[in-house]
């Protein structure tokens, strides 16, 4: 299966500890994107990253939350000092680099609890 | 901004019958795409339907299909003969099509979703 592929699925962390999720895109996607879920809520976009770098980071809390996308290996979406409004699901999606069919394709998701 | 609204926040419709969800959206863009996607209880998001705002066709994809209202800003979608397996939270979702310094940036606005039950 070829598809986007984030783990862990599910992540528990105590207050005032990291979190770290992480995210492979499809096969020959470059670009991918991070959105977190609120309980009852839509996603809501995040940051967009391509092969080393950061194109869009307009949705990324300003403090605690970063991503990086390195030239080998998954995308990571780290998360210093949870606190318990982290508690989210958060989806990662992909798209090619070429084409314009304007179609992302999302993981399952890693669900994050903050005790 | 763009925003994305979804007024029905839960529906039921019985199996074998026609639903249809809201979606209407505010933008001041031209060319933008517009997607339904479907949110099971397993979570993941899957795309059922999308239109192109260029395309004056509506989107068909066997049960599903959508009324697009340009003008009216407007994005429902009918879902026909429905089934058990439809029962999900459905988001209606917007994306601006915009080329930045590292090529396309497909970026979506979510509304707030309806949950959608099919009853046997």
């Amino acid at each position: 299966n070829a598809g986007v592929m984030q783990n862990p699925r599910h992540l528990v962390r105590r207050r005032g500890q990291e979190a770290r999720l992480r995210c492979s895109p499809m096969k020959g996607h470059s670009h991918v994107y991070w959105y977190r879920q609120l309980p009852e809520e839509g996603l809501k976009f995040m940051v967009y990253l391509q092969k080393e770098n950061i194109i869009d980071e307009s949705g990324m809390p300003k403090e605690r939350f970063s991503a990086e996308f390195p030239k080998e290996g998954p995308s990571i979406l780290r998360i210093q000092q949870v606190v318990r409004g982290d508690s989210a699901a958060y989806f990662c999606a992909s798209s090619s680099k070429q084409g314009d069919t304007g179609e992302l394709f999302f993981g399952e998701g890693s669900r994050l609890t903050v005790l | 901004a763009q925003t994305v609204t979804q007024s029905q926040p839960e529906m039921s419709v019985q199996e074998a019958e026609t639903v249809t969800l809201s979606c209407t959206y505010d933008t001041s863009e031209n060319n933008y795409y517009l997607f339904w996607y479907k949110q099971p209880p397993s979570r993941q998001m899957i795309l059922v339907i999308r239109q192109e705002a260029y395309k004056q066709q509506n989107a068909t994809e066997n049960r599903f299909s959508v009324n697009f209202q340009k003008a009216a800003k407007s994005f429902s979608l009918k879902i026909s003969d429905s089934q058990l397996g439809d029962t999900a939270m459905y988001f209606c979702a917007f994306m601006k099509h915009v080329w930045g310094s590292g090529g396309s940036n497909y970026k979506l606005t979510f509304g707030k979703g309806t949950l959608l039950t099919v009853n046997p």
